[in-house]
């Protein structure tokens, strides 16, 4: 089955770049039935979607990040990454790497998670 | 942006009792809402989509109805495994948000 897993360091400084990767183990990023998605729950709250990538490299953000962040796929690796600029206090979080399914009539769902990573901003 | 309402914030049930849980968008987002289900520590995990379509595995004991901007997830009879926290989440329109959960623990 399909199983996705992020890596990456779990400190990072405060100015500095969060970078993530989630390895896709199981299936293709190449498909076309899917976004891959990545999502953050900082410690205690709720769920924030950060944005998504198609496998053709079209990708969508979340207005409220958009200016720091920055989405890429590697179908060779079957792979997809995060990275996140400028990072604060505010972005320590669980990260989450997730499949965005597209059951059709535009209806979809994050159907497969990671199993998440905690990422610290802190000097 | 469309805010995702969600009640209640919390709630005690016992084992065997029907639990509903209501989700409420700012606009009409049509069926356009999935609700999953977060565990401590682990990842959510997709319950329901479309408003009412159950995802593959998840047990028939979940329900979920509503269209436009309300919407209810019902467990028809609670379960230990099912004590855990629920988001809904609208999917109508950029960004995806979801509501800010609902706590279900044990009575």
């Amino acid at each position: 089955q399909v199983q996705l897993q992020e890596s990456g360091p779990g400190l990072v400084k405060p100015s500095e770049t969060l970078s993530l990767t989630c390895t896709v183990s199981g299936g293709s990023v190449s498909s076309g039935s899917y976004y891959w998605s990545w999502i953050r729950q900082p410690p205690g709250k709720g769920l924030e979607w950060i944005g998504y990538i198609y496998y053709s490299g079209s990708t969508n953000y979340n207005p409220s990040l958009k200016s720091r962040v920055t989405i890429s796929v590697d179908t060779s690796k079957n792979q997809f990454s995060l990275k996140l600029s400028s990072v604060t206090a505010a972005d320590t979080a669980v990260y989450y790497c997730a499949r965005d399914r597209i059951y059709g009539d535009s209806i979809d769902a994050f159907d497969i998670w990671g199993q998440g990573t905690m990422v610290t901003v802190s000097s | 942006d469309i805010q995702m309402t969600q009640s209640p914030s919390s709630l005690s049930a016992s084992v065997g009792d029907r639990v509903t849980i209501t989700c409420r968008a700012s606009q009409s987002i049509s069926s356009y809402l999935n609700w999953y289900q977060q565990k401590p520590g682990k990842a959510p995990k997709l319950l329901i989509y479309a408003a009412s379509s159950l995802q593959s595995g998840v047990p028939s004991r979940f329900s979920g109805s509503g269209s436009g901007t309300d919407f209810t997830l019902t467990i028809s009879s609670l379960q230990p495994e099912d004590f855990a926290t629920y988001y809904c989440q609208q999917s109508y329109s950029t960004p995806p948000c979801f509501g800010p959960g609902t706590k279900v623990d044990i009575k």
